[in-house]
């Protein structure tokens, strides 16, 4: 079945560094990918999306790639803030049925001032 | 628009207590979803509705009931609480835009079974 692998955290950062969280994925068909965040005590949001193959998603100097040879979506960002601290979900879903909506177990960012 | 709300934040159950956490939406979603979430598992689907009136079992559906009587709720009910549903349970809701289901999600509801 459709599966997504994150890298392992928590991560570690100091502020400015520059930020990749690896996401990969398997699928039989042609998901749609998302990365969506969780602010401590908080619920998810969205974060960005791409819907097909080298789509390019980008929000808050956020981006991530639709790589369909590589079958991997990492979220990078040049410059992270404290205010970036929080838990990075990667998910599919696949547009044959909405049940098949896949998250990753997620990856927990901290950045040090 | 308030977007997803859920009730309560916090809930305490002893072993074998009943109770519903509670979900609204605003946004004329049809999708809405239950998951709970347990540190280093993600998020894992406990039921879904496709619209009002229709409901199925996700993956991990045993303990828990659901029902859609209107487009806007979508109840979520623990018939006899167990130890094993301590977890944090979100509500979430979406519409289908070309086959891309993108999820709007509530606040989240933290329980603990003791």
């Amino acid at each position: 079945g459709d599966s997504v692998t994150q890298m392992e955290g928590p991560v570690t950062l100091s502020e400015e560094a520059f930020l990749t969280i690896n996401c990969t994925y398997t699928a039989t068909g042609y998901p749609s990918l998302f990365w969506y965040v969780q602010y401590p005590g908080e619920g998810l949001q969205l974060l960005l999306k791409a819907t097909k193959a080298d789509d390019k998603g980008s929000n808050k100097g956020f981006e991530a790639t639709y790589r369909k040879e590589t079958t991997s979506f990492h979220l990078e960002k040049g410059s992270v803030q404290v205010s970036d601290s929080a838990v990075y979900f990667c998910a599919l879903s696949d547009e044959t049925s909405y049940d098949k909506v896949i998250f990753g177990p997620g990856t927990s960012l901290s950045v040090i001032p | 628009n308030a977007g997803v709300t859920q009730t309560p934040k916090f809930q305490v159950l002893k072993t074998g207590q009943s109770m519903t956490l509670q979900c609204a939406q605003d946004m004329n979603h049809e999708y809405m979803s239950w998951y709970r979430q347990d540190p280093g598992m993600g998020l894992r689907l406990i039921h879904y509705s496709v619209g009002a009136g229709i409901t199925d079992q996700g993956e991990v559906p045993n303990g828990y009931n659901v029902s859609r009587s209107t487009t806007e709720d979508f109840p979520l009910r623990l018939l006899s609480a167990a130890p094993s549903q301590t977890s944090v349970y979100f509500c979430a809701s979406s519409y289908s835009k070309g086959g891309t289901y993108e999820q709007y999600f509530g606040p989240g509801t933290r329980l603990t079974v003791t």
